[in-house]
C-alpha cells in the first residue's frame, strides 16, 4: 500500500527557477529516497536521507527530511528543460528491507 | 554504477499467453530483488520481494500462482505472468540490490518491461 502522499501532483516551471516537491508518510522511517523516473522508464536513485538527518546535498539538489512532521522536501536549484520527469520519494521502515513509494510529482520544465 | 538490466523492453501478445520478463544484475550480486506494478501516471506498486534460493514474499492482494517469480541465482530474477489477460496489461519493473548492502543504501532499478495484452 502506498504510505507516503506528495505534492505538488504536478508542477510546471520555466527553465532556471527552483522546483520544490514534497512528500509526507505516515509510520516511523529507517531512511528516505527521492527517485526520479523518465517518461517510459525505470527509477534513478537521487538522495537517500537517513532519519537522523535533516538535510542532505547533491548537486543541484538538496533533500530535508523532518521526521517530526513525518515530511520531507526535495529542492532542485535552476532546473533544465532535462529535469523534466516524474519524481518519487520512498521510505524504508525500521524492520523491512522494501521501499514504500508515495503517488510522485510530475515535474515539467520549460524552456 | 550497479547495473540492472531488464527484458524484454515491451512485450505484446494475446490474451491467454504467458510472457516471461527478466531481471538481471549485471555488476553485482543481488540476494533480493524486487518486482513492481505501475499504471499509467501512478506510483509504483510493489508485487513481490525475490530472494535467491527461496520462494517470494509477496504483497497482499498479489495472485502468487498468477505472477510467478523465480530467483535462481545472484544475477538473475523472472516473472512469469500465467495466462494473462487484458486486465494485466501495465508496466512492471524489478530492482536489485547488491548482496552486502542493508537497507541504508539505493535500489538499482531496470528499466522496466511495458506489457500489453490484446
Amino acid at each position: 500500500s502506498q504510505q507516503g502522499e506528495e505534492d505538488p501532483q504536478a508542477l510546471s516551471i520555466q527553465e532556471g527557477e527552483n522546483a520544490t516537491m514534497n512528500c509526507s508518510y505516515k509510520t516511523s522511517i529507517n531512511n528516505l529516497q527521492w527517485y526520479r523516473q523518465n517518461s517510459g522508464r525505470g527509477l534513478v536513485h537521487l538522495i537517500l536521507i537517513r532519519s537522523n538527518e535533516r538535510e542532505k546535498h547533491s548537486g543541484r539538489l538538496r533533500v530535508t527530511l523532518d521526521t517530526s512532521k513525518k515530511s520531507s522536501s526535495l529542492l532542485i536549484t535552476a532546473s533544465r528543460a532535462a529535469d523534466t520527469a516524474s519524481y518519487f520519494c520512498a521510505t524504508v521502515g525500521f524492520y523491512g528491507n522494501k521501499l514504500v513509494f508515495g503517488a510522485g510529482t510530475i515535474l515539467r520544465v520549460k524552456s | 554504477g550497479a547495473v540492472v538490466s531488464q527484458h524484454p523492453s515491451r512485450v505484446i501478445c494475446k490474451s491467454g499467453t504467458s510472457v516471461k520478463i527478466e531481471c538481471r544484475s549485471l555488476d553485482f550480486q543481488a540476494t533480493t530483488m524486487f518486482w513492481y506494478r505501475q499504471f499509467p501516471k501512478q506510483s509504483l506498486m510493489l508485487m513481490a520481494t525475490s530472494n535467491e534460493g527461496s520462494k517470494a514474499t509477496y504483497e497482499q492482494g498479489v495472485e502468487k500462482d498468477k505472477f510467478l517469480i523465480n530467483h535462481a541465482s545472484l544475477t538473475l530474477s523472472t516473472l512469469t505472468v500465467t495466462s494473462a489477460h487484458p486486465e494485466d496489461s501495465s508496466f512492471y519493473i524489478c530492482s536489485a540490490r547488491f548482496y552486502r548492502d542493508g537497507s541504508n543504501q539505493p535500489q538499482h532499478f531496470g528499466d522496466g518491461t511495458r506489457l500489453s495484452i490484446l
